[in-house]
């Protein structure tokens, strides 16, 4: 069974440019998570999805960040414009129903993100 | 304020040897607690869960216990191993927001 899929593996892009990151859950896995980890530090949660519904973006910096699940499945993270301080490894995450509470989360490997 | 701590410094053991991680946390009603492990440039790998009303928890050469008079979890890896060594990662759910929230980790360096 193929794991959670996320592309691009490394990003550089300099302070203003916009950048996006991609995200397949492994299927069948209704609960989709973006996570930002800065470096000696545990991963932040940034939203949560339950299906195509976004059920928790509190720590979503709206000004320039967004997030879509189209049809539920894929799931797009964007940065317009990004700044130095975004420089970190962004996690995509999914499991079978993250409303349980104690779901397993399942971790891609990470998109790290240089802002020079 | 809320804080979840683990070691900050590196913990340097023999193989064989017992390897005991700690994770303390303040102003948390956690309903479950995880463990996971994460490897350099991997995200992290589920290890155990333990809810509030067990005591203990055990998978292969993994226990976890959970204390929550004295809010603190101890993570051990019995017989460790070279491959053992990455960064243990505990994380909290809470009742409040139904999200996990991350210590940030304690690594694990086992030498043969």
């Amino acid at each position: 069974e193929a794991g959670v899929v996320q592309s691009p593996r490394y990003k550089i892009i300099e302070k203003k440019q916009p950048v996006a990151f991609w995200c397949n859950p492994i299927s069948g896995h209704n609960t989709l998570y973006w996570y930002l980890q800065n470096l000696g530090q545990g991963p932040e949660l940034l939203i949560r999805y339950e299906n195509e519904e976004a059920v928790d973006d509190s720590q979503l910096p709206k000004d320039r960040f967004s997030a879509e699940r189209l049809k539920g499945v894929d799931s797009t993270l964007k940065i317009q414009p990004a700044e130095l301080g975004d420089s970190a490894v962004y996690l995509c995450a999914s499991s079978l129903d993250g409303r349980q509470g104690d779901d397993e989360q399942y971790f891609g490997p990470g998109t790290r993100l240089t802002v020079t | 304020s809320q804080k979840i701590e683990q070691n900050s410094e590196a913990l340097n053991i023999q193989e064989g040897k017992t390897a005991t991680l700690t994770c303390n946390y303040t102003n948390y009603s956690p309903a479950y607690l995880q463990w996971y492990r994460q490897d350099p440039g991997r995200g992290p790998v589920f290890l155990l869960l333990i809810r509030e009303n067990e005591k203990e928890k055990r998978k292969e050469r993994l226990k976890v216990t959970f204390d929550t008079t004295l809010k603190q979890s101890l993570f051990h890896i019995t017989a460790s191993q070279p491959a053992d060594s990455a960064t243990y990662l505990c994380a909290l759910l809470t009742y409040y927001g139904n999200k996990l929230v991350f210590g940030a980790g304690t690594i694990l360096r086992v030498k043969s």
